[in-house]
């Protein structure tokens, strides 16, 4: 059974870049498109990006400017970068996988999700 | 950018009951849409992919309709476990959006 584990530091500073790494474990990395989705408190999903190899990428237009996510297919991981953060990008980051395949990206849905590790964006 | 409405923002049912949860998008996004189920403090549980289509383990009770615009989660009779909060979620090949999601609360 696939499972995804998401890592990287709980309080970043205003201005800073946010890391984080989603770790696959129980499957490969292969043959998946590989999401980012966050969840500020209390509030709504916000989908960020997308990644499958290093060849389709695709991000949020609305954070695309400040936004960088890539994929390690020897150590079985993908990562996002957030630069300039706020505290409005304070939230829960979820790690999720996305089947390849059917006529569009997402077609079968959002079928494994990570955890989610809680962000805080704070001086 | 598509925008998805839900309604309604919270919707109170006893166990046993129906419930029918509804999701609107601002242009046709055709059957590209899922649902999810969240509790608290857990992460959103696929149930519905392409409009009607159950998720694998999802019980029978959960039912998906519509194309288009306008889609509805039906949740045929609600168990204990069903209270939470619904979303959906358009996706095509270059954007994905979801719903401000409607909570299921018991009455």
């Amino acid at each position: 059974q696939v499972h995804l584990q998401e890592s990287g530091p709980g309080l970043v500073k205003p201005s800073e870049t946010l890391s984080l790494t989603c770790t696959v474990s129980g499957g490969s990395i292969s043959n998946y498109f590989w999401s980012w989705i966050r969840q500020p408190p209390g509030k709504g999903l916000e989908w960020i990006a997308f990644i499958y190899y290093s060849a389709s990428i695709k991000y949020n237009p609305s954070l695309m400017s400040r936004l960088a996510i890539s994929v390690d297919t020897s150590k079985n991981q993908f990562s996002v970068k957030l630069s300039s953060v706020t505290a409005a990008d304070t939230a829960v980051y979820y790690c999720a996988r996305v089947p390849k395949g059917g006529p569009t990206v997402g077609y079968y849905g959002i079928d494994v999700w990570g955890q989610g590790t809680t962000v805080t964006v704070s001086s | 950018e598509i925008v998805m409405t839900q309604s309604p923002a919270t919707l109170s049912v006893s166990p046993g009951e129906r419930a029918t949860l509804s999701c609107r998008a601002s242009q046709s996004v055709s059957s590209n849409l899922a649902w999810y189920q969240q509790k608290p403090g857990q992460a959103p549980r696929l149930l519905i992919y392409a409009a009607s289509t159950r998720a694998t383990g999802i019980p029978a009770r959960f039912s998906g309709s519509g194309s288009g615009t306008e889609f509805t989660l039906t949740i045929s009779s609600l168990q204990s476990e069903d209270f939470a909060v619904y979303y959906c979620q358009h996706y095509n090949n270059w954007s994905w959006t979801f719903g401000q999601g409607t909570k299921v609360e018991i009455k």
